[in-house]
C-alpha cells in the first residue's frame, strides 16, 4: 500500500516564528495531498487540499495567508503555519489517495507546540 | 456536507469483553473508513469499508450503505485496544478529503 511520510514529528517554535511540516509520497504520484488538524481531546478536520502545480483549496474558516500550502511535486506537499501563536499548537497530519489500494492513507502526524 | 455521527462517545470495558461502536452518515458515500488512532496520534487503518463486511482477526466492520450507517465489533477485547476509534467517509472519490466522526474513546481494563 501507499506510505507517507511526515516531518518532523514533533515540533515546538516561539511565538511568532514560521513553522513548515513535509508531507512525502514515498510509494505514489500524488496529484493531490490533503491536510487535517486535531486539536487535542476532538475529531480531525480537514483544512486544505492541496493540488500539484496549482494553489491549495482551503475549507471554510481556514485562513489561507497563515497555513501555506506548496506542492511542487508529486511527491511533496509542505504546510507552512506562519506567524504561529500558541492557539496554533495542534496536531496537523496529511492524507494522500492512493485509487489503486482504496481508501485514505495518512502520514504519522506533527505535533506543533507554540510557546 | 455529510455529517457523521458516532456511539457511543466513550466506553469502558473489562479485558474479554466484547464491543460494537457505531456510525451514522447522513448522505450517500463511496468512502468509508474505520481508524484506531494510538496514544502517539498515529491513524491506523482498520477498515476501508464502503459497502458490505469484512473481517481481520478480533477485528469485523458492517456497513450498510442503503441505510446510511456502518458498526465495527472488537471482540475478546484486549488492552491494547484501548484509544480512540475514528469513522470517516468521502463522497468525492478522492478528490474531496474525508469528514471524521468525533470517535469513541474505548478504554479497556485488565
Amino acid at each position: 500500500g501507499a506510505v507517507v511520510s511526515q516531518h518532523p514529528s514533533w515540533v515546538i517554535c516561539k511565538s511568532g516564528t514560521s513553522v513548515k511540516i513535509e508531507c512525502r509520497s514515498l510509494d505514489f504520484q500524488a496529484t493531490t495531498m490533503f491536510w487535517y488538524r486535531q486539536f487535542p481531546k476532538q475529531s480531525l478536520m480537514l483544512m486544505a487540499t492541496s493540488n500539484e502545480g496549482s494553489k491549495a483549496t482551503y475549507e471554510q474558516g481556514v485562513e489561507k495567508d497563515k497555513f501555506l500550502i506548496n506542492h511542487a511535486s508529486l511527491t511533496l506537499s509542505t504546510l507552512t503555519v506562519t506567524s504561529a501563536h500558541p492557539e496554533d499548537s495542534s496536531f496537523y497530519i496529511c492524507s494522500v489517495h492512493p485509487r489503486a489500494v482504496g481508501g485514505y492513507t495518512f502520514g504519522s502526524g506533527t505535533r506543533l507546540t507554540v510557546v | 456536507g455529510i455529517q457523521v455521527e458516532q456511539s457511543p462517545p466513550d466506553l469502558i470495558l473489562q479485558e474479554g469483553a466484547n464491543s460494537t461502536l457505531r456510525c451514522n452518515f447522513s448522505d450517500s458515500v463511496n468512502n468509508l473508513q474505520w481508524f484506531h488512532q494510538n496514544p502517539w496520534g498515529q491513524l491506523i487503518n482498520l477498515f476501508y469499508i464502503p459497502s458490505g463486511t469484512k473481517q481481520n482477526g478480533r477485528l469485523s466492520a458492517t456497513t450498510v450503505a442503503t441505510e446510511r450507517y456502518s458498526l465495527l465489533y472488537i471482540s475478546s477485547s484486549q488492552t491494547t485496544d484501548s484509544g480512540v476509534y475514528f469513522c470517516a467517509v468521502g463522497s468525492g472519490g478522492g478528490a474531496d478529503g474525508l469528514t471524521f466522526g468525533k470517535g469513541t474513546h474505548l478504554i479497556i481494563q485488565p
